[in-house]
């Protein structure tokens, strides 16, 4: 019964492919969240939704489309991937304003 | 727009020794702020938030962490740290009517036996 779930826990692929990221959270929460962690460990918001509207939209490129069915899913889909794309992609989600609850991580490889 | 700093990139401490890590906020308004932990190859974990009243908050692991609105401040202390609480810890203040969380660059924390 994990609370936010991602799939899948590992990516390897090659520059210039395209690629999804799928995350799910049974809380209840109304609003989810996409974060990348660079190499340093950075942790930056690239996304949020609440209620399935885009509340929340860093700088990133266009490339990168977030893609919400319903208020349970927050689905990343990456375009044209580069080398500078590697990093790790969390998801996360909360009932605001409270803690975010955050899943186990996506680690993205492109070679 | 809100930031936060952890002025220590990386600190050790002997296991049974007591801990601080810092942490600065900058936020125009009462901020809610909290102290997350990564284990290696993991996820977040949420340690203790404060949102309003008492300023010293008492979290899992046996964490708390006190908000000084004065310093700008929400340290994470532990009074005796184990071998397994060698992670990465994060600070993080949400501000702004999209509740957006901002990190700091994190500390990293390791335990000598």
């Amino acid at each position: 019964d994990t609370a936010v779930s991602q799939t899948p826990k590992y990516l390897v692929t090659q520059m210039g492919n395209d690629k999804s990221i799928k995350c799910e959270q049974n809380l209840g929460h109304d609003t989810m969240y996409w974060y990348k962690q660079d190499s340093k460990k950075f942790l930056k918001i690239m996304f949020s939704y609440n209620n399935k509207e885009l509340i929340i939209n860093e700088t990133v490129p266009n490339r990168f489309s977030p893609k919400s069915p319903d208020k349970a899913h927050l689905n990343l889909h990456i375009n044209s991937l580069e080398l500078g794309d590697s990093a790790v992609y969390f998801c996360a989600s909360s009932q605001e304003p409270s803690e975010q609850y955050f899943g186990p991580g996506t680690r993205l490889t492109v070679t | 727009a809100q930031s936060v700093t952890q002025p220590d990139i990386h600190i050790t401490v002997s296991e049974g020794a007591s801990l601080e890590l810092r942490c600065n906020y900058s936020y125009g308004a009462t901020p809610y702020l909290f102290w997350y932990v990564q284990s290696p190859g993991q996820g977040l974990q949420l340690l203790l938030k404060y949102f309003s009243g008492d300023t010293l908050v008492q979290g899992i692991k046996g964490f708390e962490a006190e908000f000084k609105r004065s310093q700008s401040s929400f340290n994470l202390r532990k009074p005796s740290v184990h071998w397994s609480d060698a992670a990465e810890y994060f600070c993080a203040v949400v501000g702004g009517s999209n509740y957006k969380l901002t990190f700091g660059k994190g500390t990293l924390l390791t335990v000598n036996p």
